[in-house]
């Protein structure tokens, strides 16, 4: 096990529903990326926080937020939910060292229908 | 662009070796991560490159070629339990040292 965890583990919505996704990052981790991974696929990059700031962001519409909290767990946030949404939302915790591994959260899988 | 492929799917026998190979092509390369992804699971961490050479890991090792774009995972005395995805990630200097992901290549072990 990582440290990193995530709630809730299954969510169902239906379209134009907002959600929120959350993450605890493990102990010692500044660093919260998240990820939406869709069946078969490799993960896509949706953003990353750093001391509460937003550090970098993938190809994903305003509609995906974030927040990160002083004890850098972190939030995803989904308005207007869209059936191309469902997937496995993945949240990763690092700290900004040489190697910089991420290690991932169980995972949330998010079906909007 | 970025750009970074693997196998979408292999088969081995248990107790054999497999290679699994990955190409990328980034602006700015900074190291090169393996995970494995049971299915309905998080990727889980498997090894590091950042220079060439082999790393080894127990029965898993990990190589790179920079100047090929060009990496592998090396897995030996298969287990039934190895039976996963396997993505390859790169860490890229132009993304703001974001990892750009492969799709991940299915590894499907026989008895």
């Amino acid at each position: 096990e990582t440290g990193v965890t995530q709630s809730p583990t299954h969510l169902i919505k239906t379209r134009g529903q907002q959600v929120t996704l959350r993450c605890s990052s493990q102990s010692g981790h500044n660093t919260v990326s998240w990820y939406q991974q869709a069946l078969g696929q490799g993960p896509q990059f949706i953003f990353q926080y750093y001391r509460e700031e937003e550090n970098g962001r993938g190809n994903f519409p305003p509609r995906f937020s974030g927040l990160q909290f002083p004890n850098y767990s972190s939030e995803l946030n989904v308005n207007a939910l869209e059936l191309d949404d469902s997937a496995l939302y993945l949240c990763a915790s690092s700290t900004p060292t040489t190697t910089d591994t991420q290690y991932f959260g169980p995972g949330t899988r998010l079906t909007v229908l | 662009g970025q750009n970074i492929d693997q196998p979408t799917e292999m088969t081995a026998t248990e107790g054999a070796i497999v290679q699994i190979n990955c190409t990328y092509q980034t602006s700015g390369f900074n190291g090169l991560f393996w995970y494995q992804q049971h299915a309905g699971e998080a990727p889980t961490f498997l090894s590091y490159n950042v220079l060439d050479g082999l790393e080894e890991k127990g029965r898993f090792s990990s190589f790179l070629s920079r100047s090929k774009g060009y990496s592998y995972l090396l897995l030996k005395e298969l287990q039934m339990k190895d039976s996963a995805s396997y993505l390859c990630a790169v860490r890229d200097l132009q993304s703001n040292y974001q990892l750009i992901w492969g799709a991940g290549t299915k590894l499907i072990i026989k008895p």
